[in-house]
């Protein structure tokens, strides 16, 4: 299995500060017959289902606001969320899709400062 | 627009059978493409993948559950289901119903049931 390590657990930025969430995965989810990262982010708000944000490492899903922005590639993969916002209080997921069986990430918690 | 809505006991008792339905509005599984699948979330282990099926035939299990899980389509009601057998208090979760993005095993998930919690107790 691939293991995903999400880092870091927790942390509270300030409205308007930038957010930075790491994910390191064990082996490389770079598919090189397509040049494609299979790695994805989610976000989590209380009560409510994971949403998908972003595929292919850094493509955002529509009706994302383009605050949020994924970036890496192989092994290494950052979330960023460049002006925090009340409403991205969440718990933020990374996902690899490369292999069977797919894994999450521990989950990083952001909060208001 | 399309929607997945999970149903079934909150209670199991060990060692029987969990069992859910997940009803799926908005499409019909039997014409669509796409992979239908299980995941959980426990506060301890976070998200956990389960498995995913497909109209075609085409299923995928975690190995860790393999031999304790089915999932199978019922496209006369546009359902489809999960069962996990020889349950243990390590099965309690909230349990989501999927659908990946792009129609492959190998996929992220842009549709999730709200979930469904379901404890293993005696």
């Amino acid at each position: 299995d691939i293991v995903v390590t999400q880092s870091p657990d927790s942390l509270a930025v300030s409205l308007g500060e930038r957010a930075t969430i790491n994910c390191k995965s064990s082996q490389s989810v770079l598919y090189s017959s397509n040049n494609k990262n299979y790695f994805a982010w989610y976000q989590q708000k209380a009560g409510q289902p994971p949403k998908l944000l972003i595929h292919w490492a850094s493509t955002r899903e529509s009706g994302v606001p383009d605050r949020f922005s994924g970036s890496g590639s192989g092994t290494d993969f950052t979330l960023t969320i460049t002006s925090l916002q009340a409403e991205d209080v969440a718990v933020y997921y990374c996902q690899q899709y490369y292999s069977i069986p797919l894994t999450f990430g521990g989950g990083t918690k952001v909060e208001i400062k | 627009q399309l929607q997945l809505q999970e149903s079934g006991p909150g209670l199991v008792k060990p060692s029987e059978t969990l069992s859910l339905m997940c009803t799926v509005s908005g499409d019909s599984i039997s014409r669509s493409d796409y992979y239908w699948g299980w995941i959980r979330q426990t506060p301890g282990k976070g998200l956990d993948w389960i498995g995913i099926v497909a109209y075609k035939g085409t299923s995928f299990y975690n190995p860790s559950l393999k031999s304790r899980v089915t999932i199978s389509l019922d496209t006369s009601r546009n359902q489809f289901s999960l069962n996990l057998r020889s349950v243990t208090a390590a099965d309690t979760a909230v349990y989501y119903c999927v659908r990946d993005v792009r129609g492959s095993s190998t996929s992220c998930y842009d549709y999730w049931g709200q979930g469904t919690l379901v404890t293993v107790s005696s």
